[in-house]
């Protein structure tokens, strides 16, 4: 069975400062990662996947996340964070047999302090 | 368009009424789910449609009862819900090839109070 860990509730960082939060994975397969932010009151926004190919994956507002398969880690990461980064995000993974279901990790809360 | 619109946003109701959710995609894509979320929490999965059949139902009570009238639409509809249902239910599409790993669109949702 797929499932997705995120180790920390709350990542605390000072604006200007880089970022990461945390996944780690578990599949029986090839692992199809995702990333997704939720600001307040809102859906989740996409921010990158990782399907195959270079382990650094490039996404939408300047993130990106690193996939490391020995450690079958994903963290998202920032070089430089922004007060509007501060939001819930979400790691994600899809089963790798085919199908829809998304399986999400419990959610990172990362406040970005100017 | 890259929208996934749901109404109404807020939506309070007694236990006893009828009401219906609606969710709204111009896409293209043929796949649309329904997900609950309570606060702070990861959005569970409720239904899934593929070509406007249901294909995920991940046991969900007969209280919630989803309908997909075209590729566009998606609605939930409600009835004799409990306070525990209160929730965030988000709308979200995807193309529909279930071997892309495509991303979800979501929509903004819809805040659901049940008295």
């Amino acid at each position: 069975a797929q499932s997705v860990a995120q180790p920390e509730d709350q990542v605390n960082v000072a604006e200007g400062n880089p970022l990461t939060v945390k996944c780690t994975y578990s599949v029986s397969g090839n692992p199809y990662l995702f990333w997704y932010v939720q600001y307040p009151n809102r859906g989740l926004q996409f921010l990158l996947k990782y399907i195959t190919g270079d382990n650094l994956v490039k996404g939408s507002y300047g993130f990106e996340a690193e996939f490391n398969k020995s450690q079958t880690s994903f963290h998202l990461k920032k070089p430089s964070a922004l007060v509007s980064d501060s939001a819930l995000y979400f790691c994600a993974v899809r089963e790798s047999t085919g199908g829809f279901k998304t399986i999400f990790g419990a959610g990172t809360r990362l406040f970005v302090k100017a | 368009d890259t929208e996934v619109t749901q109404t109404p946003k807020h939506l309070v109701m007694g236990m006893t009424n009828k009401k219906s959710l609606k969710c709204e995609q111009h896409m293209g894509h043929r796949a649309m789910y329904w997900y609950k979320q309570k606060a702070k929490k990861p959005p569970e999965l409720m239904f899934v449609y593929s070509y406007e059949k249901l294909s995920i139902n991940e046991s969900v009570p007969s209280r919630f009862s989803p309908e997909c009238p075209n590729s566009s639409l998606l609605n939930l509809h409600l009835h004799a819900l409990q306070p525990e249902d209160s929730a965030l239910y988000l709308c979200a599409s995807s193309q529909e090839n279930e071997r892309d790993y495509n991303e979800q669109f979501f929509g903004p949702g819809t805040r659901l109070t049940v008295l």
